[in-house]
């Protein structure tokens, strides 16, 4: 089934580790996003690319990193966690972007707990 | 800039009872506007997009929306209310440089 693949799907971190959040997508979409979910302020924007081989930040881009070396993936790295990177992380793909009315698509989500 | 306001944050109908989830936009230009639902522990799934073709945009399981430029509007309607309605809807504004826009969500909850 197309779509977007996130992973893994809960991980409970300790303080002060590194992790990645694994994101591909398989409708050789040319944007990518990467979003944070927290109660009470819908998602904001960590990160984006409009296409391979570029990256923009978004909202919220302070302790992330990302890197979009071909089409299909598109990692997210919290370079050393902090309690309030506790969020649910949704990565979501478009084909142009947002122009022409080109909707997100989602992945699943990732339940991330840094204790 | 782009901005989106859903005017409520819970919604509450009786089941067969009509569904009225409200959203206003702010943009600088002509938007791209969408309406997505999320049910629990579940990514973000598309109800409807706005095109400029139409004003009223109908999208899945029964949803449509109506743009209304003079009010800036774009708000979410359903006819009759079904329990597997019960979900987050957020409304969605896209900007210029391809980045998309978030209302804080509004949490539906179905009465039997």
């Amino acid at each position: 089934i197309a779509g977007i693949t996130q992973a893994p799907t809960s991980q409970i971190l300790a303080a002060g580790r590194r992790m990645t959040l694994r994101c591909t997508q398989d409708m050789r979409h040319n944007a990518m996003y990467w979003y944070r979910q927290d109660l009470g302020l819908g998602l904001r924007l960590i990160h984006y690319s409009n296409t391979a081989g570029t990256t923009g930040k978004g909202e919220v881009p302070d302790g992330y990193s990302v890197s979009r070396a071909n089409t299909d993936d598109f990692p997210l790295t919290l370079a050393s966690a902090v309690p309030s990177q506790t969020s649910v992380y949704f990565c979501a793909s478009s084909s142009t972007g947002g122009a022409w009315n080109s909707p997100l698509h989602f992945g699943n989500g990732t339940r991330l707990t840094v204790t | 800039a782009q901005s989106v306001t859903q005017l409520d944050s819970h919604v509450s109908v009786s089941e067969g009872t009509p569904v009225l989830l409200r959203c206003n936009y702010s943009s600088s230009y002509s938007p791209s506007l969408f309406w997505y639902v999320q049910h629990p522990n579940k990514g973000l799934q598309l109800l409807l997009k706005y095109t400029s073709a139409a004003t009223l945009v109908k999208g899945i399981n029964g949803f449509e929306a109506e743009f209304k430029k003079s009010e800036t509007s774009f708000h979410l309607t359903k006819p009759s209310a079904h329990m597997s309605d019960a979900a987050e809807y957020f409304c969605v504004v896209s900007g210029s440089a391809g980045q998309f826009y978030f209302g804080t969500g509004t949490s539906l909850t179905v009465i039997p």
